[in-house]
């Protein structure tokens, strides 16, 4: 199974700042990632796919770039409600895989 | 506007099997792919399958032994059957879209059911 690391594993910002986050897979998967934030008690939201197409209704501070093993979420300028758990997921093989999670909290 | 819901006993015993049903609501359940995604407590996220309205699935190699998915598109829902189960399956279950057409990603998910093993 294609193995997905995230990093880091947790970070902690304030509202305003930009915030990275990578993505990384065990071999190369083209372009296709998909990224997801899940608050506590919440089912995950897909924000991202095909790791840069922004799904429809979610912010444009949020912007994903990458292809092959390295892979990039960004939140140019964090909101209040950004604070939560994002996961990175990949389907160009199977099984589908995802990553084991980036914990952003607040500073 | 589409939704989906589990629902299913909280408690299953140690060796039993565990049984959950998605209803998909305010849509078709037709041409599209269904899944279903675990989260132990604390931790990340893993794919157990999909099913395709068809009937035809694909399972997480690890648990392919013990999982069975099945679909009544009659009742716009969808199931899984998860044999012999232990404390590690212990899990928040959820289930999704598999949304799809050259690309794939999980679109739409149910709120989620906490399922405890415990005798």
């Amino acid at each position: 199974a294609i193995q997905l690391t995230q990093s880091p594993s947790s970070l902690s910002a304030s509202v305003g700042d930009r915030v990275t986050i990578t993505c990384r897979a065990s071999q190369g998967i083209s372009s296709a990632l998909a990224w997801y934030q899940q608050k506590p008690g919440k089912a995950p939201k897909v924000l991202i796919y095909d790791a840069s197409i922004l799904q429809s209704g979610v912010p444009s501070r949020f912007s994903g770039s990458g292809s092959e093993t390295d892979f990039t979420l960004t939140i140019s300028s964090l909101e209040p409600e950004d604070f939560a758990t994002y996961y990175c997921q990949q389907f160009n093989r199977y099984p589908i895989t995802f990553g084991p999670g980036t914990k952003v909290d607040i500073k | 506007q589409v939704q989906l819901q589990e629902s299913g006993p909280g408690l299953v015993k140690p060796s039993e099997t565990l049984s959950l049903t998605c209803t998909v609501s305010g849509g078709s359940i037709s041409s599209y792919y269904w899944s279903w995604i675990r989260q132990p407590p604390g931790k990340g996220l893993e794919w157990i399958g999909y099913i395709h309205y068809s009937g035809s699935t694909l399972y997480y190699p690890s648990l392919k032994s013990r999982v069975t998915m099945s679909v009544d598109t009659s009742k716009h829902e969808f199931s899984l059957k998860l044999s012999s189960v232990t404390a590690a399956d212990t899990a928040v279950y959820y289930c999704a879209r598999f949304y799809g057409g050259g690309t794939w990603y999980f679109d739409l998910w149910g709120r989620g059911t906490l399922v405890t093993v415990s005798s």
